[in-house]
């Protein structure tokens, strides 16, 4: 079935650093890949997502190409600020379900 | 329009009394999911709803644990004989299934505290 492997955190940044936070796949066909956010004390809201192989999604500086020839969708950002500490998960939908499989997280704590 | 709600926000409860959580999905979705996030943890998948029936129920951790939904929106999370280990936060989502790009909306959870 469909899985989904998350760099472990946490990760400490200082403010306008690049990040990259690591998630490969495997999975049953193409499925759309996502990422969510979640900021302290809040539910998870979607950051990005790619609906077919070689999309590039982005959204607030963030960016993740749907890499099928590594099975890869790595977060990037190319400076990052105090306000994006935050929890992120890579996400995938089960293969012949609705459900999603995510990562464990990855905790960013970014120091002005 | 509004998003994903749920009630309480906060629930403190004894051990070993019922709890029951709601979530008030998006209108027209679908597809409802509960979640449960220890303290510093990822996301443990409960169960699943597809309308008003539960395809996949196989994360529910034991009998206490129950859910239902009706009239294809609102949802309820029901743990009976609470214990400690069930001190976490509970998130539902909900999405619209159309394609293959269904995300997923979630509300803001509610934090369960079993003393």
């Amino acid at each position: 079935g469909n899985s989904v492997t998350q760099m472990e955190g946490p990760v400490t940044l200082s403010e306008e650093a690049f990040l990259t936070i690591n998630c490969t796949y495997t999975a049953t066909g193409y499925p759309s890949l996502f990422w969510y956010v979640q900021y302290p004390g809040e539910g998870l809201q979607l950051l990005l997502k790619a609906t077919k192989a070689d999309d590039k999604g982005s959204n607030k500086g963030f960016e993740a190409t749907y890499r099928k020839e590594t099975t890869s969708f790595h977060l990037e950002k190319g400076s990052v600020q105090v306000s994006d500490s935050a929890v992120y998960f890579c996400a995938l939908p089960t293969s012949g379900t609705y459900k999603y499989i995510f990562g464990t997280g990855t905790r960013l704590k970014v120091l002005a | 329009g509004a998003g994903v709600s749920q009630s309480p926000s906060n629930k403190v409860t004894e051990k070993g009394k019922d709890v029951e959580l709601r979530c008030d999905p998006i209108s027209g979705h679908t597809a409802l999911y509960w979640y449960r996030q220890r303290l510093g943890q990822g996301l443990e998948f409960l169960i699943y709803f597809q309308g008003n029936s539960a395809p996949d129920k196989s994360g529910l951790p034991s009998d206490r644990f129950s859910a239902e939904r009706t009239g294809e929106s609102v949802s309820t999370l029901t743990i009976q004989r609470t214990q400690q280990e069930d001190s976490a936060v509970y998130l539902c989502a909900s999405s619209f299934i159309i394609g293959n790009s269904y995300e997923q909306y979630f509300g803001p959870g509610t934090r369960l505290t079993v003393t």
